[in-house]
């Protein structure tokens, strides 16, 4: 079952670049989508979330971009930080329901 | 800020055990919900809660899982008697009802079966 894809295992990316993490899905009765950052030993956090109706939402250095027809969204960090080194999951859920998780991908950001 | 919290934070116990898993969502919220990691593996999604009854089940939450919001801030996990397939992260979640919400993450429980 791999209705929230992941497709890339690890990124990394120099400090005060642009990261872009990626995200792909296949059930089209997903309306809400999420990206969580987890680190060691610690729960998911959430992070940033996106409503189907629209196709950008941004929150400080973080901005997710929905694509639906192509069914894929995406994560840009910038500047990308040593801090932000972390496991990033991407989320999917139709109303207000459970939610499906991608495998997630590992961000390391070099200084 | 708010936030969930899970006791303990490591559980080992024997094979045919009953372990009951426990969380303290964020106070104003009224979805909860029980996800588990196992190692190498997704979060997947166990229950969710809602009005003090099950809204929706995986079909990994058989009859050896039940849930329980016994007072007014805990929501448990139990499992009945553990398998070794069982060992996992478990993770609780809560979010409030308005529109759509992200749901809030505990730092989980590692439970071991031996």
């Amino acid at each position: 079952d791999q209705q929230v894809k992941q497709n890339s295992p690890s990124l990394s990316v120099q400090e005060g670049r642009i990261s872009i993490l990626n995200c792909d899905y296949t059930n089209s009765m997903f309306d809400y989508f999420l990206w969580y950052k987890k680190y060691p030993a610690e729960g998911p956090t959430f992070l940033i979330s996106i409503s189907s109706i629209k196709d950008k939402n941004e929150d400080g250095r973080f901005t997710v971009f929905l694509n639906k027809s192509a069914k894929h969204l995406s994560l840009h960090i910038v500047p990308s930080q040593p801090g932000d080194s972390a496991v990033y999951f991407c989320a999917a859920t139709g109303a207000n329901s459970k939610l499906t998780f991608g495998k997630g991908i590992t961000l390391s950001v070099r200084p | 800020e708010p936030e969930v919290t899970q006791t303990p934070s490591h559980q080992v116990t024997q094979m045919g055990q009953e372990v009951i898993l426990r969380c303290v969502p964020i106070s104003n919220h009224l979805y909860f919900y029980w996800y588990r990691q196992i190692l190498g593996q997704k979060v997947e999604f166990l229950v969710s809660f809602y009005n003090n009854e099950i809204s929706e089940k995986s079909e990994i939450f058989d009859d050896q899982f039940s849930v329980e919001r016994p007072d007014g801030s805990n929501f448990t996990l139990k499992i009945r008697s553990t398998k070794l397939e069982d060992s996992a992260m478990y993770f609780c979640a809560s979010r409030d009802d308005r529109g759509s919400q992200p749901q809030h993450f505990g730092d989980g429980t590692r439970l071991s079966i031996l």
